[in-house]
Parts: C-alpha cells; structure tokens; sequence
C-alpha cells in the first residue's frame, strides 16, 4: 500500500493568513492526488485533484501543486469557513489511500 | 445536481452482516463515465477506502476488508449496496458513498459524496 504523510497533523493560523499543507507519498503517484476538506459532522469535500486542478465551484483561494512523491495545498486570505480538517488522498494505485489529516484551526 | 444517499440500520450486532445502500439521484449510475464507491471514518479518526465498483459490475476491494466486503450496483433503482460480514466493534464508522470521475485513462477521484451514515456495532 501507498503510505500518504501530511505535514503538520494540526495548524493554527490567523483570519487572513496564507497556509501550506504538505502531503508526501511512500512511493511515486505521478499526479494521481487529491484534497479533500472536512468540517466537524460533515461529509469531506473535494478541493483538488490531479494535484493541481480545482473542483467545480471551489473558489481560487485554494491551490495544489506538486508531482511524484511531494504535493502541497496551499490557502490564501483565510477566511473563518476554511478552519477544517484537510485530507490528501492517492488514486494512483489500489488501494487507495488517505492522509491522516491537518487540522486548521484559529490562532 | 447529483446527490448520494446512504440509508441503513444504525445498529448492527456484533458477528452480523452491515448492510448499506446509496441512492443516487440527479444522475445515472450506469454512466460509463464515473465508478461508485464507499469510504469509512471511524469516530475521531481518518478515511479509509472500502471499496469501488463500475457499473458493469466490476469491483475493487480494499485488501484490509477484501474477505468481507461485498459491494454490488443495481441500475434498475439507480443504487449501490454495501455488505460487511462477520462486523466487530472496530467496524463502528461513519460510512460514505462517492462518486469516482474519471481523471485519465482508468485514473478515478472521488468528487461528490453522500452525507454519511452512522454504523455502530454493539451487543
């Protein structure tokens, strides 16, 4: 199985800051990845995928970028409705596989 | 708009079989174009993919629950079915279904999921 590592477990920031997220892959994914966001008692949300490319209707605060092993989400200007937990995810190969997570929360 | 709905008993019994459906609505599930699949997420913890299958029937089963999983897609109710066997207290999970669209070639992403639903196993 592909190990999926994110960096770090849990953040907090300030309304307005800019964040990164990093996710590392045991083994290269080429870029078969997604980001997903979960709120407390919600559904995970699609972000990203293909690493880099942006959901329908998400807006463009959020961005990934990254390639073979290291890929990154990055938030800009937070707003209090990103304050969540941000899950990676390979669909490279099965099975697929999650990160443990990142949550965000309010300094 | 494409929803999912899962539905089931809310409590199972330890050693009994878990059996949940996803209903789709706002969309077909014999679209060529997508697999359907189901995630769990024990209490306080992460994801963990179950499993995922293509209309036609063909199915991909995470290794770790392969020997009591069975997931199944009935076109004519436009619904997919989840069955886990032999359910202990490690089975207690929130449980999703997704839709999986296609990326690249046979490359699939989870990109809408249902609400969820609570599953405990106790006695």
């Amino acid at each position: 199985d592909i190990q999926m590592t994110q960096s770090p477990s849990s953040l907090s920031a300030s309304v307005g800051d800019r964040v990164t997220i990093t996710c590392r892959a045991s083994q290269g994914i080429s870029n078969y990845l997604a980001w997903f966001q979960q709120k407390p008692g919600k559904a995970p949300k699609s972000l990203i995928y293909a690493a880099s490319s942006l959901q329908s209707g998400v807006p463009s605060k959020f961005s990934g970028s990254g390639s073979g092993t290291d890929f990154t989400l990055t938030i800009s200007s937070l707003q209090p409705e990103d304050f969540a937990t941000y899950y990676c995810q390979q669909y490279y190969s099965y099975p697929y596989t999650f990160g443990q997570g990142t949550k965000l929360e309010i300094k | 708009q494409l929803q999912l709905q899962e539905s089931g008993p809310g409590l199972v019994k330890p050693s009994e079989t878990l059996s949940l459906t996803c209903t789709v609505s706002g969309g077909s599930i014999s679209s060529s174009s997508y697999f359907w699949g189901w995630i769990r997420q024990p209490p306080g913890k992460g994801l963990e993919w179950i499993g995922s299958i293509y209309y036609s029937g063909s199915t991909y089963y995470n290794p770790s629950l392969k020997s009591r999983v069975t997931i199944s897609v009935d076109t004519s109710k436009n619904h997919l079915s989840l069955n886990l066997s032999s359910v202990t207290a490690a089975d207690t999970a929130v449980y999703y279904c997704a839709r999986l669209a296609l990326h690249f070639l046979f490359y699939y992403y989870m990109d809408v999921w249902g609400k969820g639903t609570t599953v405990t196993v106790s006695s």
